[in-house]
């Protein structure tokens, strides 16, 4: 069965601190595709990243970064010095197919608010 | 710049109402789908399609249908509202073998 868990419902933190966002995968597929979108309160889902099931090099992008380990089934997503533009629902997601027909398994999100 | 366009932000009907939700993009993609969102569940598929005339049932099918006559435009039909529909749908669309979905603002639906 395909799943992905964000075990984190929702974290506060204070602006300039760095945040962890944790994603666990679970598919019997050898290529599938791993994914981070954010919803800030306008209600849109914006593509973070995309990484495929052979690629476990870590990437870093301005203050964002993500971790994929295959051992572990996880790909976490870590904000350093957060800001508070970066509140916002953040989703993990899986590719069914290798990422082929497109449509994504999500988890449940997990809500940051960054404080002043 | 790529859009994804819903044509009701909010939408307020009554239980039993036939709802139409459109959706169009300008992205010439193939692929097009319909979620909701709600509270503690996250994402759930609906319907996609990825072509004309074309369409299969996501995870929670039932309660709705979904109409693709031309390719840039994907609709969600509620032939009956009922109170548990009443949900964000967003749409979403991406090019064969991207991957990565380009979503709507969303609409949000009450069904009273």
């Amino acid at each position: 069965a395909q799943k992905v868990t964000q075990a984190q419902t929702e974290i506060s933190v204070v602006e300039k601190e760095d945040v962890t966002l944790d994603c666990v995968y679970e598919t019997r597929d050898t290529t599938y595709y791993l994914f981070w979108y954010k919803q800030p309160p306008s209600g849109e889902l914006v593509f973070l990243i995309r990484r495929n099931s052979f690629d476990e090099q870590n990437e870093i992008s301005g203050r964002y970064s993500w971790n994929f380990q295959k051992s572990t089934s996880s790909f976490n997503f870590t904000i350093t010095a957060s800001q508070v533009v970066d509140s916002a629902v953040y989703f993990c997601a899986l590719s069914l197919r290798g990422g082929s027909q497109g449509n994504l398994i999500f988890g449940k999100g997990t809500k940051l608010s960054v404080k002043p | 710049d790529v859009k994804v366009t819903q044509s009701s932000r909010y939408l307020v009907k009554r239980t039993g109402e036939k709802v139409f939700l459109e959706c169009v993009q300008d992205m010439d993609h193939e692929n097009m789908f319909w979620y909701r969102q709600d509270p503690g569940l996250g994402l759930r598929l609906i319907y996609f399609s990825y072509d004309v005339k074309m369409k299969e049932k996501g995870d929670i099918p039932e309660g709705y249908s979904v109409s693709r006559e031309k390719k840039e435009r994907f609709s969600l039909i509620l032939e009956s509202a009922s109170t548990n529909q009443t949900s964000m749908y967003l749409c979403a669309s991406t090019q064969l073998g991207a991957g990565e979905l380009f979503f709507g603002e969303g609409s949000r639906l009450t069904v009273l």
